[in-house]
């Protein structure tokens, strides 16, 4: 679809250490947006960004920063990783006002031990 | 705020057979709505959405789904399953342009579909 790629695509971390998960697009498209998947939860944004440093929470943004220095790249932190982070994370991008779909990358999946 | 209900977590039905999956949604206006689908291990992949205009429309993969303003439902239906298309059904509102929900998506709990062959 819109090229995106997420890296790592598996994580296995401890508890308390910081992790950087990445999305990458090749669409130029200017929305990029962090959902987690959970069962029974569906897709929950975390954070959002309309554009190069313009970023803004989601509904679950506690734990979780996010950057984008480049219309490229997307970054989501999680400071001090606890086990109820463990989930499937997805990046997704839209590419600007007129149009409101939203394509997704394959997803990572990070374990907090 | 807008919402959206999915009534069923898991439907079975047989290949062949025809196939609805429903979908309510909550919003004060009239809403973008969009079907997304899921195999396993995958990313979401757009099936369909309604911005505006003929309440039928038509998706990728013999999808179609109708919106119904009386009902605040965007049901997703197919008359011929395949195996193929064994996998997890997402249905998602968007607000329109305005405040901060501006182009936020909020999804469904997900529907996951089982195909008998």
């Amino acid at each position: 679809d819109a090229g995106i790629t997420q890296s790592p695509r598996h994580k296995v971390t401890e508890t308390g250490t910081p992790v950087t998960l990445r999305c990458h697009q090749t669409e130029n498209h200017r929305y990029m947006y962090w959902y987690r998947q959970d069962p029974g939860h569906g897709l929950r944004l975390i954070h959002y960004s309309y554009g190069v440093k313009d970023t803004d929470k989601g509904e679950v943004s506690d734990g979780y920063s996010v950057s984008r220095s480049k219309t490229e790249d997307f970054l989501l932190t999680l400071e001090s990783a606890t086990s109820s982070q463990t989930s499937v994370y997805f990046c997704a991008t839209r590419s600007g006002e007129a149009a409101y779909e939203q394509y997704f990358g394959p997803g990572t999946r990070l374990t907090v031990t | 705020a807008q919402s959206v209900t999915q009534p069923d977590i898991h439907i079975t039905v047989s290949e062949g057979a025809s196939l609805e999956l429903r979908c309510n949604y909550s919003y004060g206006a009239t809403p973008y709505l969009f079907w997304y689908v899921q195999s396993p291990g995958q990313g979401l992949q757009l099936l369909l959405k309604y911005f505006s205009g003929d309440t039928l429309v038509q998706g990728i993969k013999g999808f179609e789904a109708e919106f119904k303003r009386s009902q605040s439902s965007f049901n997703l239906r197919k008359p011929s399953v395949h195996w193929s298309d064994a996998a997890e059904y997402f249905c998602a509102v968007g607000a329109r342009a305005g405040g901060t929900s501006y182009g936020k998506l909020t999804f469904g709990q997900g529907t996951i579909l089982t195909v008998h062959p």
